[in-house]
């Protein structure tokens, strides 16, 4: 199985900071790689499919890049409502596996 | 609205059987494929199977050693988990997912609320 590793697990930040979380893979997986935010009690939202594809709706403080083995997801100027959980998920091969996600919080 | 709204969580004892439930709305369900992913309490996120359009394609996490069955009746709308020989380990928030692809390479988008399933004696 491909494993993902976040970094850091946990960040804490500030309203209008510059944020960036890096996913690692344990294999190349092309750019099948996805990001979704989760807040408590809630389901998964997708935010960025194909590495770097911004699905509909979703503000473009959000980014992501990256392509094999290395990505990144960074939030150009964080807002309220973007403390939650992040996590990858690897599509490339099976089983599709989610890394263990990053935890941002207000400073 | 496309919508997705899981049903059939609860309480069973360890060794016992579960099906979970998943009503879809608001899209043309016959055409995507479909997954489930669990939560455990605290925890992150592990998927647990994939079921293509037609069903004629069928994946499993490893760790579900064949407990697990993922179906599917286009005809309804509906996705279907049956669980058995049901552990602890088992106990989580279950949550079906649509894929944005056919064959599941760009995540998935649409997600219902989850149920939640509890092992315990």
């Amino acid at each position: 199985d491909v494993q993902l590793t976040q970094s850091p697990s946990f960040l804490s930040a500030s309203v209008g900071d510059r944020v960036t979380v890096t996913c690692r893979a344990s294999q190349g997986v092309s750019n099948y790689l996805a990001w979704y935010q989760q807040k408590p009690g809630k389901a998964p939202k997708l935010l960025i499919s194909a590495a770097s594809t911004l699905q509909s709706g979703v503000p473009s403080r959000f980014s992501g890049s990256g392509s094999g083995t290395e990505f990144t997801l960074t939030i150009s100027s964080l807002q309220p409502e973007d403390f939650a959980i992040y996590y990858c998920q690897q599509l490339n091969s099976y089983p599709p596996t989610f890394g263990q996600g990053t935890r941002l919080e207000i400073k | 609205e496309v919508q997705l709204v899981e049903s059939g969580g609860g309480l069973v004892k360890p060794g016992g059987s579960l099906r979970l439930s998943c009503a879809a709305s608001g899209f043309t369900f016959s055409s995507y494929s479909m997954n489930w992913v669990r939560q455990a309490p605290g925890k992150g996120l592990e998927w647990v199977s994939f079921i293509s359009s037609t069903g004629a394609y069928i994946y499993y996490a490893d760790s579900l050693k064949g407990r697990f069955t993922i179906s599917r009746d286009n005809a309804k709308n509906s996705l279907y988990l049956q669980m058995s020989s049901l552990r602890a380990e088992d106990t989580a928030v279950y949550y079906c997912a649509r894929d944005v692809d056919r064959v599941g390479m760009f995540g998935m988008d649409v997600w219902g609320q989850g149920t939640t399933v509890t092992v315990s004696s």
